[in-house]
């Protein structure tokens, strides 16, 4: 029973360029969203949130939307930079939290 | 300073053995988790721990117990060990329980990489 998806295992963009990567949910309770990066060897740190009385959250070249209506909720980052290069990780809430399966980014040089 | 500490890193072990992963936060957190990586990279919950108290127990086997002495620390001993049960196991602690909250998401270890042969 996954509650949390990310249909795209891997992204591949090239540096300087917007990476956007997709999640999607069908708890109707979540009430927090998360993304979280992972590189190898070493375990999930937090990147950015967003309240799901929001729409969108910016923090710097991370962007988190969410639509609540298509239960859908993208992280964009731009200008996308080769240390981006990482699992990315969608976690929702709604007191205990649920993760997807990740989409590995690459960026390109 | 590493936050979340779990040891050992790797661990590989044979079939019916038991083994204990540690798991130590210096957050000052109220609430500890252990979750299993599987071999489709899905990260799932297993418990959570709350000033020494469990709050979740998803589904899994009762071969696998947390043990908290205290709220700075949440082992996990796995009783009886399957070739099922390789995975990579992470450790996590938050502030305020579930991280859903702004100023509360999860801190994670580096993890530990169980092999059973």
């Amino acid at each position: 029973d996954q509650q949390v998806k990310q249909n795209s295992p891997s992204l591949s963009v090239q540096e300087g360029r917007i990476s956007i990567l997709n999640c999607d949910y069908t708890n109707s309770m979540f009430d927090y969203f998360l993304w979280y990066k992972k590189y190898p060897a070493e375990g999930p740190t937090f990147l950015i949130s967003i309240s799901s009385i929001k729409d969108k959250n910016e923090d710097g070249r991370f962007t988190v939307f969410l639509n609540k209506s298509a239960k859908h909720l993208s992280l964009h980052i731009v200008p996308s930079q080769p240390g981006d290069s990482a699992v990315y990780f969608c976690a929702a809430s709604s007191g205990d939290m649920r993760f997807g399966a990740g989409t590995r980014l690459t960026v390109k040089p | 300073d590493t936050a979340v500490s779990q040891t050992p890193k790797y661990l590989v072990t044979q079939m019916g053995n038991d083994k204990s992963i540690k798991c130590e936060q210096n957050l000052g957190h109220d609430t500890m988790y252990w979750y299993k990586q599987d071999s489709k990279k899905f990260l799932k919950i297993m418990f959570s721990y709350n000033n020494k108290e469990l709050i979740i127990n998803e589904t899994v086997p009762n071969r696998f117990s947390p043990k908290s002495p205290d709220k700075a620390h949440l082992n996990l001993h796995i009783n009886s060990l399957e070739l099922g049960d390789s995975a990579v196991y992470f450790c996590a602690s938050s502030q305020v329980f579930g991280g859903s909250s702004y100023n509360s998401p999860l801190h994670f270890g580096n993890g530990t990489r169980l092999t059973v042969t």
